[in-house]
């Protein structure tokens, strides 16, 4: 079964960028992967922000960004501010399942 | 507008069964699928597996082959997903997601599902 390998943690200062990755171990993630990514506050439902590597919902904010980077699918969030701080999750698709990494706590500060 | 609204707390031992409801409204039912998520305590996000709402298709997680099963009403618009065997390790808040074409965009409110003696 594939592993979904994500930063446990980040801190990022506000105003500045940070990028979050999502790796494979089954190894290059691809477009084919159709990485979604995810934000969840704490004790809210988590809220889709990025699907298919970069497409935004309508709800997501014009600072944040998905990308293809170094082999991995990532995450930018620029600009950052206090209320990004929250989980991350990527998910991407292997072998016709879903499968969601770890998840990324962001900390600003 | 688009929700996904499923059924309230359940309580339940361990070995029994447990069938929780996702009620949608705000779009065509049988055009999308829908996935269904869970959330230990403190933990992660964990995909249980999928279902077309149009021809009742499913992929489930490994995990759970054998354990699971989905099903759709499309006269109530209503996903369901009903997990058997359940032991503490399953205790978790379960979600379900509208599903399609790669975008799993709407989220239900979650349902916690608690397994103790």
């Amino acid at each position: 079964q594939t592993v979904v390998t994500q930063e446990p943690s980040l801190t990022v200062s506000p105003g500045g960028t940070v990028t979050l990755t999502c790796a494979s171990s089954t190894g290059v993630v691809t477009s084919g992967f159709y990485p979604n990514w995810f934000q969840q506050k704490p004790g809210q439902t988590p809220r889709s922000l990025i699907y298919s590597t970069s497409n935004k919902q309508s709800w997501t904010p014009a600072r944040v960004s998905g990308s293809l980077l170094g082999g991995k699918a990532a995450l930018t969030l620029s600009g950052v501010q206090p209320e990004d701080e929250a989980d991350y999750y990527c998910l991407l698709l292997s072998g016709g399942l879903w499968v969601f990494g770890g998840g990324t706590k962001l900390t600003v500060l | 507008q688009v929700q996904l609204v499923q059924s309230g707390l359940e309580v339940k031992k361990p070995g029994a069964s447990v069938k929780v409801s996702c009620k949608t409204s705000g779009y065509t039912f049988t055009s999308f699928g829908v996935s269904w998520v869970r959330q230990a305590p403190g933990q992660g996000l964990e995909w249980l597996g999928w279902i077309n709402a149009n021809n009742g298709h499913t992929n489930y997680a490994q995990t759970f082959q054998g354990r699971v099963t989905m099903t759709t009403d499309s006269s109530t618009t209503t996903a369901y997903m009903e997990l058997r065997s359940l032991t503490s390790d399953d205790t978790a808040v379960y979600y379900c997601v509208r599903d399609w074409n790669y975008d799993l965009d709407y989220w239900g409110q979650g349902t916690l599902v608690t397994v103790s003696s």
